[in-house]
C-alpha cells in the first residue's frame, strides 16, 4: 500500500490564485514526521517544512501554510496569492523513526504546480 | 552553507557500460542516500548508507551497487547500464541516527542510457 499519496498529479492556476496541494499518508506508528519539499525546474529538492506527529498546530510562513490533520491522515499545503516562481514539483514525504528503516523518507509521487502569469 | 554536490548534471552512456555517479557532502552527515526519480513515481530509494563502508538496500536496488569509502562521499554504480536505468538520480544526506531528520539534496544527475 502506498504510504504517501499525492492524488493531484498536475495543477494549473493563474497568478494570485490560492492553491492547495493534498497529501494523505499511512502509518501505524504514533511517532512520525511529515515533510514538504519543492523541486523547481533546476532539479534540486528544497526543504520547506517538517512536522512531527505530536504537533498538530497549523504552520504559516509567508504565503505558505500547512494544515496537519491526524484524524484524516492529511498534511495539506496551501500557497496563498500564488506567483510564477511557485511553479515546481512539490513532494510530500513521511519518516517513521521507530520502523526498521528509521532514517528513510518515503515520498509521494509529487504534484506539478504551474502558475500562469 | 550546506552543500551536496553530484559529479555530473547530465550523462549519456551506452548499454552495457559501467557507470559511476559520485556524490559529495560537506556537512559531516552520517547518512547518505541515492534515489531515482521517474515521472509519476516520485522518488524511489535505491541504496543508503549510515556509516563508512555500511550500506543498506532501499526499495529498488536491483542493477545497482554503492560504495562509501569516506564519510563525505557516496558512489552509485551501474555495473552494466541498461536503457531502463535512464532516469534522474538524486543524492541526499542527513545528520541523524534516529530518523526524522531533513534530507539535503544535490542537484541531480540526468542519466540517459542509449
Amino acid at each position: 500500500a502506498q504510504k504517501v499519496t499525492q492524488a493531484q498529479t498536475e495543477i494549473s492556476v493563474v497568478e494570485k490564485e490560492d492553491v492547495t496541494l493534498d497529501c494523505v499518508y499511512e502509518t501505524r506508528d504514533t511517532t512520525y514526521y511529515l515533510f514538504w519539499y519543492k523541486q523547481p525546474p533546476s532539479g534540486e529538492l528544497v526543504f520547506l517544512i517538517r512536522r512531527n506527529s505530536f504537533d498538530e498546530q497549523n504552520e504559516i510562513s509567508g504565503r505558505y501554510s500547512w494544515n496537519f490533520q491526524k484524524s484524516t491522515s492529511s498534511f495539506n499545503f496551501t500557497i496563498t496569492a500564488s506567483q510564477v516562481v511557485d511553479s515546481a514539483v512539490y513532494f510530500c514525504a513521511l519518516s517513521e523513526p521507530s520502523s526498521g528503516s528509521a532514517r528513510q523518507l518515503t515520498f509521494g509521487s509529487g504534484t506539478q504546480l504551474t502558475v500562469l502569469p | 552553507d550546506v552543500k551536496v554536490t553530484q559529479s555530473s548534471r547530465y550523462l549519456v552512456k551506452r548499454t552495457g557500460e559501467k557507470v559511476f555517479l559520485e556524490c559529495v557532502q560537506d556537512m559531516d552527515h552520517e547518512n547518505m542516500f541515492w534515489y531515482r526519480q521517474d515521472p509519476g513515481l516520485g522518488l524511489r530509494l535505491i541504496y543508503f548508507s549510515y556509516d563508512v563502508k555500511m550500506k543498506e538496500k532501499g526499495d529498488i536496488p536491483e542493477g545497482y551497487s554503492v560504495s562509501r569509502e569516506k564519510k563525505e562521499r557516496f558512489s552509485l554504480i551501474l555495473e552494466s547500464a541498461s536503457t531502463n536505468q535512464t532516469s534522474m538520480y538524486l543524492c541526499a544526506s542527513s545528520p541523524g541516527f534516529t530518523g526524522g531528520d531533513e534530507q539535503f539534496f544535490g542537484p541531480g544527475t540526468r542519466l540517459t542510457v542509449l
